[in-house]
């Protein structure tokens, strides 16, 4: 079946603990990203990535890191993680940038006390 | 990309068809309409996209009008499923993402 998905799917932690969200696709996609959702400000992008090795900035990378070493996955990473990174975070794949539907993930809430 | 208006709220009887619509004033030429829904707190999914033309699929059909400047999405029988927020979006090819606004929160009432 054809996926993406995310592991955590829920994860309390606190302040400054470092900490990592799994994203994989099964369906050899090129272009993957990941997006926040919070109340009011709909679905945000926050890193996107075009190939293995290539990656960039969306709206709000600002305290996330990522990396995609491998085509089927792109973690993304909390180094030091706040408050106002409690959050539900969304990874999504697509056959490339332009393409018509993207594939998301079940979700991770993640709140970070 | 272009933004998108739609009513924040609708109410839609079981069986009936759900007509969501949406304002691009401001769209290109060659950005496309794409709607996405959202049940729940799930991941948003892929509904239906189109530039110009009427489309239908199995899920929906959109209707562009002429001018380009408005669209409708329709779900001809609404189930209780179809609860979700539907969102509206316009973008060329060449973006690097989605723009999801607050789109239309749908209740399918039984």
């Amino acid at each position: 079946e054809a996926q993406v998905t995310q592991n955590p799917r829920y994860l309390i932690t606190v302040t400054g603990k470092k900490l990592t969200v799994t994203c994989s696709q099964n369906m050899n996609h090129e272009y993957m990203s990941w997006y926040r959702q919070d109340p009011g400000l709909g679905l945000r992008q926050i890193y996107y990535s075009m190939n293995v090795e290539v990656t960039d900035k969306g709206d709000v990378p600002e305290g996330y890191k990522v990396s995609r070493k491998e085509k089927r996955n792109f973690p993304l990473i909390l180094e030091s993680p706040s408050p106002n990174q409690t959050s539900l975070y969304f990874c999504a794949s697509s056959l490339g940038p332009g393409s018509y539907e993207q594939y998301f993930g079940p979700g991770t809430r993640l709140t970070v006390t | 990309d272009a933004k998108t208006t739609q009513p924040p709220s609708m109410d839609c009887a079981e069986g009936r068809a759900a007509n969501l619509p949406c304002n691009h004033s401001t769209i290109s030429g060659n950005e496309y309409v794409y709607w996405y829904r959202q049940i729940h707190s799930q991941g948003p999914q892929y509904i239906i996209h189109g530039l110009k033309n009427n489309e239908t699929n199995e899920m929906a059909s959109l209707i562009i009008t002429e001018d380009r400047k408005s669209s409708t999405l329709i779900l001809p029988h609404a189930t209780l499923r179809d609860t979700a927020v539907y969102y509206c979006i316009v973008r060329s090819p060449q973006s690097q993402n989605f723009v999801f606004g607050p789109g239309t929160r749908l209740s399918v009432l039984p």
